[in-house]
């Protein structure tokens, strides 16, 4: 079955830099993958996903990179805020199955 | 408001005794799902179903039963809790297209369960 990889498990950034957070799957046929962020206390959140049709995607200060060959997949955040301190886990889907697998999870501290 | 709704939102419990957690949607989604969120491990599925009736394991079922006998309800069971069961479990929902799960999956509030 698909398994998933992600890393680092936290990561400590100053408020501005970037930060890059990278996942691995397993299963060359998974086809969808979102990131949702996970703020204390509080529920997770979709912030982005591609498909793997696509290469890029990209939204405001968040973008996210696809590479089917190498099976893996990364989350950039750019000029970072102390907002974006949570939480952030990567998931890979095989739509035919229906299974949703997670990766453990990224501690991201933006720190002021 | 669409939202998912669990209930209830914390629960301490005794080995062995039966307890069910609720979950419900008010946005017609065929999709729903059970995870356990635990440290360093992230969020593992526990059952999802496509639609009524319809259910399927994930990757941790063991201990848990679910039923989809309605379209917005889909209530977790653990018929004899054990300490190990101790976690945050998420409920979550999301539209089917062209027949299979996409787009988000919408995440109710969690039920925080201690089983001593």
């Amino acid at each position: 079955g698909e398994n998933v990889e992600q890393h680092p498990s936290t990561l400590s950034v100053q408020e501005g830099d970037s930060a890059v957070i990278k996942c691995t799957y397993s299963d060359s046929a998974s086809n969808y993958f979102p990131w949702y962020k996970q703020e204390l206390g509080k529920r997770p959140q979709l912030i982005i996903d591609i498909r793997s049709n696509v290469g890029e995607k990209k939204d405001q200060r968040i973008a996210v990179t696809l590479n089917k060959t190498a099976k893996h997949f990364s989350l950039h955040i750019t000029e970072t805020q102390p907002e974006d301190s949570a939480v952030y886990f990567c998931a890979a889907m095989e739509t035919r199955y229906d299974k949703v697998i997670f990766g453990p999870g990224t501690s991201l501290s933006v720190i002021p | 408001e669409a939202q998912v709704t669990q209930n209830p939102r914390y629960l301490i419990t005794v080995t062995g005794k039966k307890l069910t957690v609720t979950c419900s949607q008010n946005m017609n989604h065929e999709y729903m799902s059970w995870y356990r969120q635990d440290p360093g491990l992230g969020l593992r599925q526990i059952y999802y179903s496509m639609n009524v009736e319809v259910t399927d394991k994930g990757d941790v079922p063991e201990g848990y039963k679910v039923s989809r006998k309605e379209k917005r309800n889909f209530p977790l069971i653990l018929e004899s809790p054990s300490p190990n069961q101790t976690s945050l479990y998420f409920c979550a929902s999301t539209p089917l297209a062209g027949g299979f799960p996409s787009y988000e999956q919408y995440f109710g509030p969690g039920t925080r369960l201690t089983v001593t």
